[in-house]
């Protein structure tokens, strides 16, 4: 069955440096998504992509944070200079089209710890 | 008002029992309806899609009421392994792209 794979894992980095999350949504999904999750708070959204640019974004995603598809299969999320706030489970998904009731996929997730 | 707003829980039942819960949501215009389950520190997996009409996969219905503008998702014969978080997510956009998700309602099987 075909998923959505997002690496690492787990990153840890220091305060005020950038971290890339990397994703490779499912290969003939058009639309694509990074969510988070701080510990035991709800999943929020960040920032939607389709057709090579930003769809939607949310408050969350400021001036720090950019995503782009380098090829025809990553999709990555750079946060540029982390602050420990950023500390969550960063998901990637992706959905098959602008469908009313595609679903979307979601990777395993990066935990990402910044300290 | 929060977009999507579900009872956090914890619901705690015995093996075999029903469940329900239940969710709101702020716009009406909204068209797609889905139940996600997320296991701890998993990510969010679709339970099941919710349509108009209403719909069935196994032990588990779905409900859409437009009119009050909640969703509900019924479990029937519970088992342990259903145990989870259950997340109701609406795209907000008639034709859009943004998922909205609840907080998440707790549900713990209880043997």
């Amino acid at each position: 069955e075909p998923e959505v794979t997002q690496t690492p894992s787990h990153q840890v980095t220091q305060m005020g440096q950038e971290v890339i999350l990397r994703c490779v949504p499912i290969s003939n999904h058009l639309y694509f998504y990074w969510y988070r999750q701080i510990l035991g708070q709800k999943v929020e959204f960040l920032v939607s992509f389709y057709n090579n640019e930003i769809s939607e974004k949310s408050e969350i995603f400021d001036d720090q944070f950019s995503v782009e598809r380098p090829d025809g299969s990553n999709f990555t999320l750079k946060i540029r200079s982390t602050k420990l706030e950023d500390s969550a489970m960063y998901f990637c998904a992706s959905s098959e089209a602008l469908l009313l009731r595609a679903e979307a996929f979601f990777g395993q997730g990066t935990r990402l710890t910044v300290v | 008002r929060k977009e999507v707003e579900q009872d956090p829980g914890p619901f705690n039942v015995p093996e075999g029992a029903t469940v329900a819960f239940n969710c709101t949501y702020s716009n009406s215009a909204s068209q797609s309806f889905f139940w996600y389950r997320q296991d701890c520190r998993k990510e969010p997996k679709l339970l099941m899609s919710v349509y108009s009409s209403g719909n069935e996969d196994g032990r588990f219905t779905a409900q859409l009421n437009r009119a009050s503008q909640y969703i509900s998702l019924l479990i029937r014969d519970s088992k342990l392994s259903d145990s989870a978080t259950y997340l109701c997510v609406v795209n907000m956009r008639p034709a859009g792209n943004q998922f909205y998700f609840g907080t998440g309602t707790s549900l713990t099987v209880i043997p």
